[in-house]
């Protein structure tokens, strides 16, 4: 089946600093990466969708200068969270899709800004 | 808004017994209703899924159950382990479509 590795899967940082996690596709490309958000015992909040060569789409009420999302090849995108502070604490994970296996998600990353 | 709802929020049921889970979807051009299920610290993964061309799918213990006139699709978990306490998911999405639809989880633990 399909893979999607994402990295880290646990980060700690200072307040102010930026923190990149990488969601990459594995053994298929993905012209679609989708990058959640997940508060503790609650869903999957749909950040932004990220589209190959082309800007992410963003939710509304999504910072898309606080949350900085690259696609630049078929199999990475990039979530980078600028200026991270104590409230951007959560469990970020990436999906990808393809025509074959549908959705797939990565197995998540855990910041803590401190 | 909410396109797929489900229920119950959370779940406890005994080694051995049934756990059924319910989501109720809104979009009648949804095509494909996946369950996914989620361990604490893990991403979520796919578990069993159903078009809407079949009333059920069985994999192994894992039942879904889909009413296309009800608008309505279940998850049943035969002979349900204490491995089986995850949080599980429903969603649902159209054919074509990247934009899947989650509900809102539901916290199963099977007591021992």
């Amino acid at each position: 089946g399909a893979v999607v590795s994402q990295h880290p899967s646990r980060v700690i940082c200072k307040s102010g600093t930026s923190v990149k996690i990488e969601c990459r596709s594995l053994d298929f490309q993905a012209t679609t990466m989708f990058w959640y958000r997940q508060f503790p015992k609650q869903s999957l909040m749909l950040m932004a969708t990220s589209n190959e060569g082309s800007k992410a789409t963003y939710e509304q009420g999504v910072e898309k200068d606080k949350f900085l999302i690259n696609h630049a090849s078929l199999t990475l995108s990039t979530l980078t969270v600028t200026s991270a502070h104590p409230e951007d604490s959560s469990f970020y994970i990436c999906s990808a899709t393809d025509p074959y296996y549908g959705y797939t998600f990565g197995s998540g990353t855990r910041l803590t800004v401190v | 808004q909410q396109q797929v709802k489900q229920s119950p929020q959370s779940l406890i049921v005994q080694k051995g017994g049934i756990s059924i889970i319910n989501c109720a979807y809104e979009n009648t051009a949804f095509d494909y209703f996946p369950w996914y299920q989620q361990f604490p610290g893990k991403g979520p993964a796919l578990l069993i899924a159903i078009r809407p061309d079949v009333s059920e799918k069985k994999e192994g213990r894992f039942t879904i159950s889909f009413n296309k006139s009800a608008k309505q699709f279940s998850l049943h978990i035969m002979d349900s382990q204490p491995g089986d306490s995850a949080t599980y998911f429903c969603a649902a999405s159209r054919r074509g479509n990247n934009d899947m639809r989650f509900g809102a989880g539901t916290r199963l633990t099977v007591k021992p």
